[in-house]
C-alpha cells in the first residue's frame, strides 16, 4: 500500500530555507507517469500548489514561488524533496506531499502524505 | 492564473439529503478538472478526476459532472462521515489552482 510521509523542522527563522522531505513506500518513485509534488495549506485557509517534479528532472512550476523553490527526487531512497528559501511569515502552513499521475485525460494528486507543519517565526 | 469559485461557500444539511456543490472556472478547461474532500486536520483525498471519473476506493454516491467552465460536485445521500471540506482542482495548466472550498457541516 503506497505511504507518503514527510519529514520537515517544525519551527524556521524569517529568510532562512526551508527543507522538507517525503520518503515514499509501496511504490517507486520512478515509476511512468507519476510525478512528485508539493502542495501547501496556510492556517484556515485553502490549497495552494508548489510544484511537481518527474524522477528524470522535468518539473512543473508554479511561477509565483519559482524563484524560491528547488525540488529534486533520490531515486535511490525512493524519496523526493523540497526547499524553499527567503521565509516571510505567510509561508507558514502545513506542506503536503502528494503523487501526481499525469495521463492524457488530465494530471491529479492521487495519493497524499499527512502533512507537515512549519512555522516560519522568529 | 485560473480562478477558479465554488458555491455555496457553505452549506448545512442533513444525513440522507442530496447535496450539490459548484465550481466555476475562470476560462474553458475542458473536463481537466478534480474534487477531492478534507476533513479537519487530515490530509485531502481524491474523489474525482477528469470531472466525473470517480477514483478507486471513493464511493458511488459521490459523482461529478460538467466541462468547459462549469462543474458539479452532488453527493447523492449524505452520510456522516461526508461532512467535510470539498475543493475543486484545475489541471489544465498550470499553476494548478485549487477552489477556495465549500464546507458540508450537519443542519
Amino acid at each position: 500500500q503506497l505511504h507518503l510521509q514527510e519529514s520537515g523542522p517544525g519551527l524556521v527563522k524569517p529568510s532562512e530555507t526551508l527543507s522538507i522531505t517525503c520518503t515514499v513506500s509501496g511504490d517507486s518513485i520512478n515509476r511512468s507517469n507519476y510525478y512528485w509534488g508539493w502542495i501547501r495549506q496556510p492556517p484556515g485557509k485553502g490549497l495552494e500548489w508548489i510544484v511537481s517534479m518527474y524522477y528524470s528532472g522535468s518539473t512543473y512550476d508554479n511561477p509565483s514561488l519559482k524563484s524560491r523553490v528547488t525540488i529534486s527526487v533520490d531515486t535511490s531512497k525512493n524519496r523526493f524533496s523540497l526547499k524553499l528559501g527567503s521565509l516571510t511569515a505567510a509561508d507558514t502552513a502545513v506542506y503536503y506531499c502528494a503523487r501526481h499521475k499525469s495521463w492524457r485525460g488530465g494530471d491529479y494528486f492521487d495519493s497524499w502524505g499527512q502533512g507537515t507543519p512549519v512555522i516560519v517565526s522568529s | 492564473d485560473i480562478q477558479l469559485t465554488q458555491s455555496p461557500s457553505s452549506l448545512s444539511a442533513s444525513v440522507g439529503d442530496r447535496v450539490t456543490i459548484t465550481c466555476r472556472a475562470g476560462q474553458s478547461i475542458s473536463t481537466y478538472l478534480n474534487w477531492y474532500q478534507q476533513k479537519p486536520g487530515r490530509a485531502p483525498n481524491l474523489l474525482i478526476f477528469g470531472a466525473s471519473r470517480l477514483q478507486s476506493g471513493v464511493p458511488s454516491r459521490f459523482s461529478g459532472s460538467g466541462s468547459g467552465t462549469d462543474f458539479t460536485l452532488t453527493i447523492s445521500s449524505l452520510q456522516p462521515e461526508d461532512f467535510a471540506t470539498y475543493y475543486c482542482q484545475q489541471t489544465y495548466t498550470t499553476p494548478f489552482t485549487f477552489g477556495p472550498g465549500t464546507t458540508v457541516d450537519l443542519k
